[in-house]
């Protein structure tokens, strides 16, 4: 079992719909991240958090929102999305310090967009 | 020069034997090398890591070997098992970027029994 959980594991929904993505993590890190992965690819990163202020947004598009309460908790707003949105969303977790600290990943929500 | 390239795509081993799996990079300010192991339908593992000051990191079977005159870093799984068979993704990160992991494109591996 992994110590960043994500939820729902699955999703499905209509291109007018509005959902929202759910991560949530205890291990006390500071640093939390969006990234999306279509089949056989890599992940490719979306956003980081850095003390529940976003530091990075890779130009994704407005129809994602994401959104950092607190500390432990990371939600990703999906809205209009499109049928090529469909992919694995990763969330994942890490300390933040001097040095580059490991990234712990969740197993992902499967979104597919009718 | 923000890639990471990993050859090969995808590899077959026998049982006992020894993967080995290639990254390359570009980018000198990339400071951070993990290893991650995906199997199907769930998120990527952090296997194994390493920083450029040193040459080489085991972890049980795993070991990692980076050559930082050639740019370059290779995990290599000792006594390899069925059980490892899944998909391998090199990384890279700056610590300038904000921590974000550029990842290579993945090896698959098989371990036939």
């Amino acid at each position: 079992d992994t110590e960043v959980t994500q939820t729902p594991k699955h999703l499905v929904m209509g291109m007018t719909n509005k959902k929202s993505l759910k991560c949530e993590q205890h291990m006390g890190h500071r640093a939390m991240y969006w990234y999306k992965q279509k089949a056989k690819k890599p992940p490719e990163l979306m956003f980081v958090y850095s003390y529940e202020k976003l530091s990075i947004n890779e130009s994704v598009p407005s129809r994602f929102s994401p959104e950092c309460p607190n500390s432990s908790l990371l939600n990703l707003h999906l809205h209009a999305l499109q049928p090529e949105d469909s992919a694995l969303y990763l969330c994942a977790s890490s300390q933040v310090g001097t040095r580059n600290q490991p990234q712990h990943f969740g197993d992902g929500t499967r979104l597919s967009i009718l | 020069q923000q890639q990471v390239k990993q050859s090969p795509q995808s590899l077959i081993v026998q049982k006992g034997g020894i993967s080995i799996i290639n990254c390359a990079y570009e980018n000198t300010a990339f400071d951070y090398f993990p290893w991650y192991q995906q199997f199907p339908g769930k998120g990527p593992a952090l296997l194994i890591a390493i920083r450029p000051d040193v040459s080489e990191k085991k972890e049980g079977r795993f070991t990692i070997s980076f050559n930082k005159s050639a740019k370059q870093f290779s995990l290599h799984i000792m006594d390899s098992q069925p059980g490892d068979s899944a998909t391998y993704f090199c990384a890279a990160s700056i610590k300038q970027a904000g921590t974000a992991l550029i990842f290579g494109k993945g090896t698959t591996l098989s371990v036939s029994s």
